[in-house]
């Protein structure tokens, strides 16, 4: 069973515009939300994270929006870029595991210049 | 940061193999990922304290073990074609969620 789904599996996005990624999760007891991003040939690196106690969290041009009664999340690209051309993973876990994530299965993000 | 060796291997099927992974300085947690092609990472197991501290819906062909550097082990034993995928292995401190990934393993099995 796939514990965190995640929309859409690509995403093709005009430089300048928003790119939005979407995650819902089962299990209730999940309660740290990070969001990873993946070049080819590389590990996945922290983008931003997010807790349930807030609705929403930025930094920069990545800002999470978390919806706790519907148990989804998304992460919203500003001004996307040609250099965030990369793959997008959401991820849940319970934070007295660590780093026990359940990944959702990724969205392949493309800008256009 | 984190670093895994080697980057890339191809293995028979029924062979043996390990992995390799050197943690973050001062990182005390390390968790193994098997991320197939295409396909978001799956949780293989944990060690803290040189301990399994949880695992994933992975067969005990999987095992795994941590030095007292920090540095772990990831074994893999009567390998199958289903087992080629990027073997990640992610550090933190214990009670930290923040983690940091290594680039990898790319293990192909024919």
């Amino acid at each position: 069973q796939q514990q965190v789904k995640q929309s859409p599996q690509s995403l093709i996005v005009q430089k300048g515009g928003i790119s939005i990624i979407n995650c819902a999760y089962e299990n209730t007891a999940f309660d740290y939300f990070p969001w990873y991003q993946q070049f080819p040939g590389k590990g996945p690196a922290l983008l931003i994270a997010i807790r349930p106690d807030v609705s929403e969290k930025k930094e920069g041009r990545f800002t999470i929006s978390f919806n706790k009664s519907a148990k989804q999340f998304s992460l919203h690209i500003m001004d996307s870029q040609p250099g965030d051309s990369a793959t997008y993973f959401c991820a849940a876990s319970m934070m007295n595991t660590g780093n026990q994530f359940y990944f959702g299965t990724g969205t392949s993000l493309t800008v256009i210049p | 940061g984190v670093t895994q060796s080697p980057t890339h291997l191809i293995k028979t099927r029924g062979q043996q193999v390990t992995l390799r992974c050197s943690s973050q300085s001062g990182h005390n947690t390390v968790s193994w990922y098997q991320q197939a092609l295409g396909q978001g990472p799956q949780f293989i197991f944990q060690y803290y304290r040189k301990e399994e501290n949880g695992r994933g819906n992975f067969p005990p062909r999987f095992s795994g073990l941590q030095f007292p550097n920090d540095s772990s082990e990831l074994n893999v034993n009567a390998l199958e074609l289903d087992d080629s995928a990027l073997y990640l292995c992610a550090s933190s401190l214990q009670g930290v969620t923040e983690a940091f990934f290594g680039q990898g393993t790319r293990l192909t099995v024919v």
